[in-house]
């Protein structure tokens, strides 16, 4: 099967950097995704890792290392609204689908 | 251009009865996804429908069952609720079936129905 791992929680300070990490385990899967997702409501999409290496999004960075099965989301000067629950999610290999399964979740609370 | 769109936002139910969810894809988005959020989790793939047809399945029992009409909207229906399928229940649409690995295509998702089973 599939397990993804978060931290549960982390707490940080705004104007802070923050890192969320994931630890995967896998059959195969292509690339690794992270959504938002505020108080229970849609998750959206924030960035994808195809690739090993580090992709940079704004105040957003994700990194994937296949061959450590981790990833992390590195998210910079922290604003109050960046308090959320944060998946990663991977995109199941086999099968003729967009099927994601997603991480345990992690819950940011930035504090003033 | 209007988002995934879901209805309704809330619903209480009891045990035993049969419950539809509807979704409505984002303009020119052909597949639809529907995943289960029980609280504290993260979501969990229910089906995907892609051109009217399923196109997957997760573990999810028989009561689960779905479909897509021409409009490419689809509906969700679980019968014979038990508590715990309390949940947010999710859909999602993308252009395609399946994106490449280079060529990700984000699933972009509705707000969600909030099932409540009393």
């Amino acid at each position: 099967g599939q397990s993804l791992e978060q931290p549960s929680e982390v707490t940080a300070v705004e104007g802070a950097i923050v890192q969320i990490n994931c630890t995967y385990q896998t059959s195969g899967f292509y690339g690794l995704s992270w959504y938002q997702q505020h108080d229970g409501g849609a998750p959206t999409f924030l960035s994808y890792n195809a690739l090993d290496g580090l992709e940079e999004t704004g105040r957003f960075s994700s990194f994937l290392s296949r061959s450590d099965s981790y990833g992390y989301l590195l998210l910079q000067e922290l604003q109050m609204k960046d308090s959320a629950s944060y998946f990663c999610a991977v995109r199941d290999k086999g099968g003729a689908t967009n099927k994601l399964i997603f991480g345990t979740g992690t819950l940011l609370a930035v504090q003033p | 251009d209007a988002g995934v769109t879901q209805s309704p936002t809330h619903l209480i139910k009891t045990r035993g009865q049969h419950v539809t969810l509807r979704c409505s894809p984002i303009s020119g988005h052909k597949s639809v996804s529907w995943y289960q959020q029980v609280l504290g989790q993260g979501p969990q793939f229910i089906f995907q429908y892609y051109e009217k047809e399923e196109r997957g399945r997760g573990n999810f029992p028989d009561r689960f069952s779905a479909r897509q009409f021409p409009n490419y909207s689809s509906e969700l229906n679980v019968n014979a609720l038990l508590l715990g399928d309390s949940a947010l229940y999710l859909c999602a649409s993308s252009p395609h079936y399946r994106s490449g690995h280079y060529s990700n295509q984000p699933q972009h998702f509705g707000d969600g129905t909030r099932l409540s089973i009393l």
